[in-house]
């Protein structure tokens, strides 16, 4: 059975810092794995996709890496600034189905103080 | 561009009572849907998923149902609700199991 599990589960840091949220998997069997914010009360927004032949994806100041065999991701924050404060989930696409459903990990509260 | 419409927002209903809360997918066809629950401390479960008109599978079972009437809309349906009913909604879709998932604002249901 698959389990995802974010370390830590709630990160404090001063604005400008760079910071590294962890997530890992049990089963290196996937089809993806994807990294989401959620905002108090909102919904997820997609951060960003990494499928299982990538190593990593980046999109501004975020790097999201990859390592299946050792069922291990990391998403690396630049120059973190107060408005990325959110809980981040990574998520992974077990390989095992096609049907799509996500595993969720239980997510990272990210404080980031002015 | 593609966009999913959640509603309602926020719903609070005293036990006993039905529920229905529905999603619909804009700009894309022949999508996946699920319907996701976030309780308090528990994380997000997978209760519910369809790859077509007609075709629901359920992940976990509960006192909810699902429905996929057309296409792009998905349902999630209770005849008499439960105090254990309570929580955060979330509708989702995508269109295989390798490309990007993506999520609706949420329901909040407070079961009273």
């Amino acid at each position: 059975k698959q389990e995802v599990t974010q370390i830590p589960a709630a990160l404090s840091v001063p604005e400008g810092e760079n910071l590294v949220l962890n997530c890992s998997f049990t089963d290196s069997a996937i089809y993806n794995l994807q990294w989401f914010r959620q905002d108090p009360g909102k919904g997820l927004t997609s951060l960003l996709l990494i499928q299982s032949s990538q190593r990593e994806q980046t999109s501004g100041r975020l790097n999201a890496s990859l390592d299946k065999s050792s069922g291990r991701s990391t998403l690396y924050i630049a120059a973190s600034q107060p408005g990325d404060s959110a809980t981040y989930l990574c998520a992974v696409t077990p390989g095992s189905s096609n049907t799509g459903k996500l595993i969720f990990g239980q997510g990272t509260t990210l404080q980031v103080k002015p | 561009s593609q966009t999913i419409h959640q509603w309602p927002a926020t719903l609070v209903q005293p036990v006993g009572s039905p529920l229905s809360l529905e999603c619909t997918v804009e700009g894309t066809s022949n999508p996946n849907l699920y319907w996701y629950r976030q309780a308090a401390g528990r994380g997000l479960q997978l209760l519910f998923y369809s790859v077509g008109i007609g075709q629901i599978s359920s992940e976990v079972p509960q006192n909810l149902s699902a429905s996929r009437p057309q296409d792009r809309q998905f349902i999630l349906s209770s005849k008499k609700l439960l105090l254990s009913d309570s929580g955060f909604y979330l509708c989702a879709w995508r269109m295989s199991a390798d490309t990007e998932a993506f999520f609706g604002q949420g329901t909040r249901l407070t079961v009273v």
